[in-house]
């Protein structure tokens, strides 16, 4: 079946880069994204990468996939304490349901 | 602009009360629509799904259904609450032929 996992925890100190990993099990995963809550709010979608790429860059985000390994991490540069929330991971196929698979988040916790 | 919109944003229900929570889309036709529940420190876990008017897919055995009977209008029931519905539950919509999932500000239950 379908499993995505990140670790829990994350702190880093302002200014420094986090990167926050992602291992997932379905080898037919076509899209995979990450999405920040910050505290009480929904979901926003912060980037995704197609599963025919490797990496993908958007200004401070920087999105690596590994397919081999079905390794997937979010760098985050220069890290600002707004930058504090809950990361997720979340993948799905270009077939069949389409919803997503979340894992179960990362709270990234930025010290100043 | 699309946009969705989930209310209420918080609810404290006492148990075996009925509950429902109500989820429209704007500015788009035919989306897919989803609700999801996120329990305290975990990640999300998809409960219902819909492609279309009067078309459900539940995705897990429970205390709950989902009904939609418009285009743009998701709602979540449930007739008696139990102590475990409590949680953040989570309206998104995606493109009928898309997999990316934009998703409303949440609704905190409370069952007590």
């Amino acid at each position: 079946g379908e499993d995505v996992e990140q670790s829990l925890f994350l702190s880093v100190r302002e200014g420094d880069s986090s990167v926050i990993n992602c291992t997932y099990t379905d080898s037919s995963s076509t899209y995979l994204y990450w999405y920040k809550q910050e505290p009480g709010a929904g979901l926003q979608l912060l980037t995704y990468i197609f599963s025919n790429m490797d990496m993908k860059q958007d200004q401070r985000l920087t999105v690596l996939l590994n397919k081999k390994d079905k390794h997937l991490s979010l760098r985050i540069a220069d890290t600002q304490t707004g930058d504090s929330a809950i990361y997720f991971c979340a993948e799905t196929r270009d077939t069949g349901r389409r919803a997503l698979t979340f894992g179960s988040g990362t709270r990234l916790q930025v010290q100043p | 602009s699309q946009t969705i919109h989930q209310w209420p944003a918080t609810l404290v229900q006492p148990v075996g009360s009925p509950l429902s929570l109500e989820c429209t889309v704007e500015g788009t036709s035919n989306p897919n629509l989803y609700w999801y529940r996120q329990a305290a420190g975990r990640g999300l876990q998809l409960l219902f799904y819909s492609v279309g008017i009067g078309q459900i897919s539940s995705e897990v055995p429970q205390n709950l259904s989902a009904s939609r009977p418009q285009d743009r209008q998701f709602i979540l029931s449930s007739k008696k609450l139990l102590l475990s519905d409590s949680g953040f539950y989570l309206c998104a919509w995606s493109v009928a032929r898309g997999t990316e999932a934009f998703f409303g500000q949440g609704t905190r239950l409370t069952v007590v």
